[in-house]
């Protein structure tokens, strides 16, 4: 099994630029969620799903915009990249279980907005 | 605000040694669990410790859990050069339990 992945790995973008990070995983989980990671403030929660058709904001939402039509598929949208938004982005799935399941996590994708 | 703080940030000791490392936390929690993170890699999940336990142990990983002081901490005994790494802690909080919440890290070195 791939597990979750991420792509691409890394991405420049000129400040105005929109693009989408892509996640998928193949274990049939129904829990995704993005964090995104900068130096000193850990994993910060950006957007999370419960299951295909139902997403919700997490800890630093804004500039960003999520959908799940598939159980597969979690893609973070930035619609006018700043650069506020350089940082590693990484995208988690696992089991439900009320949260006392473990989280898998992607390889990460290295934004740099110039 | 984060929930999970880890305590030391940076954590340097020799090989062999024990390593020892703290998170506390802000809210009532369902489980904690601890993640390993190599140098560009993703996060690896380590060890869960639901609220009501006390202490579980997995190979060369203790963690404890202290819900009183809201408080965790994460022993690694004989230390490898490979256990060199960020660790983390993060929090399934009660209210809106789907999330996982991550605490800053601590950052380990292994001297050979």
């Amino acid at each position: 099994n791939a597990g979750v992945t991420q792509t691409p790995k890394f991405q420049v973008l000129k400040t105005g630029q929109s693009m989408t990070l892509q996640c998928a995983q193949d274990m049939n989980h129904e829990y995704m969620s993005w964090y995104r990671q900068d130096p000193g403030m850990g994993l910060r929660l950006i957007h999370y799903s419960v299951g295909a058709g139902i997403t919700d904001q997490g800890e630093v939402p804004n500039g960003y915009n999520v959908s799940r039509s598939t159980t597969e598929d979690f893609p973070l949208r930035l619609l006018s990249a700043a650069p506020s938004q350089t940082s590693v982005y990484f995208c988690a799935s696992r089991v439900p279980g009320g949260g006392s399941t473990e989280a898998f996590f992607g390889q990460g994708t290295r934004l740099t907005v110039v | 605000s984060q929930q999970g703080e880890e305590d030391p940030q940076a954590l340097s000791i020799q090989e062999g040694e024990n390593a020892t490392m703290n998170c506390s936390y802000k809210t009532s929690i369902n489980n904690l669990q601890w993640y390993r993170q190599n140098s560009g890699r993703g996060l690896v999940h380590l060890i869960l410790i639901r609220s009501n336990e006390r202490e579980k142990h997995s190979g060369r990983l203790r963690v404890t859990l202290d819900t009183s002081k809201k408080s965790s901490s994460l022993l690694i005994t004989a230390s490898r050069a490979a256990d060199t790494a960020s660790y983390f802690c993060a929090t399934a909080v009660i209210q809106g339990a789907q999330k996982l919440v991550f605490g800053q890290g601590t950052r380990l070195t292994i001297n050979p």
